[in-house]
């Protein structure tokens, strides 16, 4: 799987958008970017993935570069329970890459009232 | 319905001690994993498990690592004689069919 950077942690206000980035310039073409976020003192949960084309859900939004070697989740009203670290996984999907996740250390998100 | 959930919650064990944690996937999920998480680190890869065939145990860091699934179902990862760095947030997560995992809230093991 492809290696991701993400800064390690980001400060937002209450309300406003939280947008976070994630490097991954040796992402292969069938590698998909996932995002997943893990709230203190709980499990990892998914938010969003994609391919190419951005993606929304009612959690986030995804944008991924024209040359796929980034990608920004868009918190777009964050809230106070969106203080979390967020983990930007690059991998094929489970049929041609086996099973594991492999995490990076992640962004601590904090939004501040 | 219920998530993937994980008993206990927490365990202090003494060193040298064996402890057992166990895993309840969700009904139906077929893939269940074990993840090993440090202190202020992302979880890390330990096993994965097709029904009850043990597919990847590579994440394993020890021969004192031991996990097994034996109906498909409940998991339970053993860890024998523990030593201060087993100490760790381990967590469980099962998948759907569409390849997305879902993770219990994590056992979290003190060594002393």
């Amino acid at each position: 799987d492809a290696k991701t950077t993400q800064p390690t942690s980001m400060d937002c206000a209450e309300g406003r958008a939280a947008n976070l980035p994630c490097n991954h310039s040796t992402i292969s073409g069938n590698e998909y970017v996932y995002w997943y976020r893990q709230i203190h003192s709980q499990g990892p949960q998914y938010i969003i993935h994609g391919l190419k084309n951005n993606e929304t859900n009612e959690m986030a939004s995804l944008i991924i570069t024209e040359d796929r070697k980034s990608s920004t989740l868009i918190l777009p009203h964050a809230t106070l329970r969106d203080t979390a670290v967020y983990y930007c996984i690059v991998r094929v999907p489970r049929e041609t890459s086996g099973s594991r996740l492999t995490f990076g250390e992640g962004t601590q998100l904090t939004v501040n009232p | 319905g219920a998530g993937v959930s994980q008993s206990p919650r927490y365990k202090v064990a003494k060193r040298g001690q064996d402890v057992a944690l166990r895993c309840d996937p969700i009904s139906g999920h077929v893939s269940l994993f074990w993840y090993q998480q440090a202190l202020g680190q992302g979880p890390e890869f330990l096993t994965y498990f097709q029904n009850e065939a043990q597919l990847d145990k590579s994440g394993l860091p020890s021969d004192r690592f031991f996990a097994e699934r034996p109906e498909g179902s409940v998991s339970t990862l053993k860890i024998q004689r523990t030593q201060q760095e087993d100490s760790a947030v381990y967590l469980c997560a099962s998948r759907d069919d569409r390849g997305r995992p879902y993770f219990g809230p994590g056992t979290r093991l003190t060594v002393t």
